[in-house]
């Protein structure tokens, strides 16, 4: 089967830095992707990492390690806007059939901004 | 706008209803999948469709099916209802496996399906 594990929630100050961790364990594995998803809103995507390493967005980055199966997202310089759920999720191909991808979501760490 | 659009955004129904949950992908997209969002529950991945055809199936109940039409919208049935089916449903788009990854999905705004 498949899983990945992330904290529930992580609560920080404004103008902090927030590091969420992901562990997953699945069958078949092409990336590690990051989803925001703002309460009642609908999930967007941050970042995807492909291989072992640091992406960089603005204020987000996003770290990825094959062989231990784990990765992050950091958050810096919070903002009160930051305030949402993230999710992990792992891409991975389908079982029948080479041609598309499949994401399978961790059950998301809602992250809390205060002033 | 992100290019997905979902319908209705809202619907109430009573146990043993039957509804349809329309989506339409963002243009040139040719997979759709549709997932169940619970309260406070992360994404759970319902069944998706590449180009009319079924690809991949989750954790989808038999009370429940969908569909791919030719000009590529989506359409999720879900039929005698019960209480615990009120969850968000989100449909999402991506690109054709040619375009790559980085793109993620798109997804639409969700339907919100309360079951009374």
């Amino acid at each position: 089967g498949q899983s990945l594990e992330q904290p529930s929630e992580v609560t920080a100050v404004e103008g902090a830095i927030v590091q969420i961790n992901c562990t997953y364990q699945t069958s078949g594995f092409y990336g590690l992707s990051w989803y925001q998803q703002h309460d009642g809103g609908a999930p967007t995507f941050l970042s995807y990492n492909a291989l072992d390493g640091l992406e960089e967005t603005g204020r987000f980055s996003s770290f990825l390690s094959r062989s231990d199966s784990y990765g992050y997202l950091l958050l810096q310089e919070l903002q009160m806007k930051d305030s949402a759920s993230y999710f992990c999720a792992v891409r991975r191909p389908l079982e029948a059939k080479a041609a598309g991808n499949k994401l399978t979501f961790g059950g998301g760490t809602r992250v809390l901004v205060k002033p | 706008d992100s290019g997905v659009t979902q319908t209705p955004k809202h619907l109430i129904t009573a146990t043993g209803q039957r509804v349809t949950l329309r989506c339409s992908p963002r243009s040139g997209d040719l997979s759709v999948y549709w997932y169940q969002q619970s309260l406070d529950q992360g994404l759970q991945f319902l069944i998706q469709y590449y180009n009319g055809e079924e690809r991949a199936k989750g954790n989808i109940l038999e009370r429940f099916s969908a569909q791919q039409f030719p000009d590529l919208h989506s359409e999720l049935n879900l039929s005698s209802l019960e209480l615990g089916d009120s969850a968000l449903y989100f449909c999402a788009s991506s690109a054709h496996i040619t375009r790559g990854p980085k793109e993620g999905y798109t997804f639409g705004s969700g339907t919100r399906l309360t079951v009374v």
